[in-house]
């Protein structure tokens, strides 16, 4: 089974210009995530969707941050403009869902952002 | 609002030493995972616990649920050189199962 594909897998930037990432979760999960990981930090969640509605975007930085996932399956991240403090890995994660419950996420190999 | 303190930052072993690694926490959590991150990747569920007291091992590793329900700890019997990498503890917040991550363990082994 396919896992969690997503790219590019390094961006390089310089501040203010824009960047987008992709990601497409694994076949049949319903449930996808971003992730900033800043470098000797844990995973902060950015945003949560369920199908193509959000459920959670309470820590995404909506003045220069935005996401979708139009049809259900593959999302995008972007970032317009980015800012120094934007360096990071992105992680995309996915899993299915069921309610009440702990639903294993799955991660891809995240997208590395180096902002100049 | 909630946080993990995972402990220690980092560690320097050699190989065929037996690690220790744990996490705290001020709130009650329903579930506490335990994941592996290699460089260039993301994380993988090494191990799951989901009751209070359990205690369960996947090959070397061995982890536990504290019994207030704060706290784990993962163990790493005869670490092996691929073992090397950032492990990460984290929990389910009960009100919305999404989760919540410590700062990282980075297992060094000294060759």
């Amino acid at each position: 089974e396919a896992g969690v594909a997503q790219s590019p897998r390094y961006k390089i930037i310089e501040k203010r210009q824009s960047v987008a990432f992709w990601c497409n979760p694994i076949s049949g999960h319903a449930t996808l995530y971003w992730y900033q990981q800043i470098l000797g930090q844990g995973p902060k969640l950015l945003i949560q969707f369920q199908n193509n509605g959000v459920v959670d975007d309470s820590q995404l930085p909506k003045d220069r941050f935005s996401a979708e996932r139009l049809k259900g399956v593959d999302s995008t991240l972007k970032i317009q403009p980015a800012k120094l403090e934007d360096s990071a890995v992105y992680l995309c994660a996915s899993s299915l869902f069921v309610l009440n419950s702990y639903n294993e996420q799955f991660f891809g190999p995240g997208t590395r952002l180096t902002v100049l | 609002g909630q946080q993990l303190n995972q402990s220690p930052q980092s560690m320097f072993i050699q190989e065929g030493e037996d690690v220790s690694m744990n996490c705290t926490s001020s709130s009650i959590f329903n579930t506490w995972l335990w994941y592996k991150q290699d460089p260039g990747e993301g994380p993988v569920l090494l191990i799951a616990l989901y009751k209070a007291g359990e205690l369960t091992s996947n090959g070397r590793l061995t982890a536990q649920f504290g019994i207030t329900r704060k706290d784990s700890f993962l163990n790493i019997s005869a670490s092996i050189p691929s073992d090397v990498g950032i492990y990460f503890c984290a929990a389910h917040q009960p009100s919305n199962y999404q989760l919540i991550w410590g700062a990282g363990t980075k297992l060094i082994i000294k060759p």
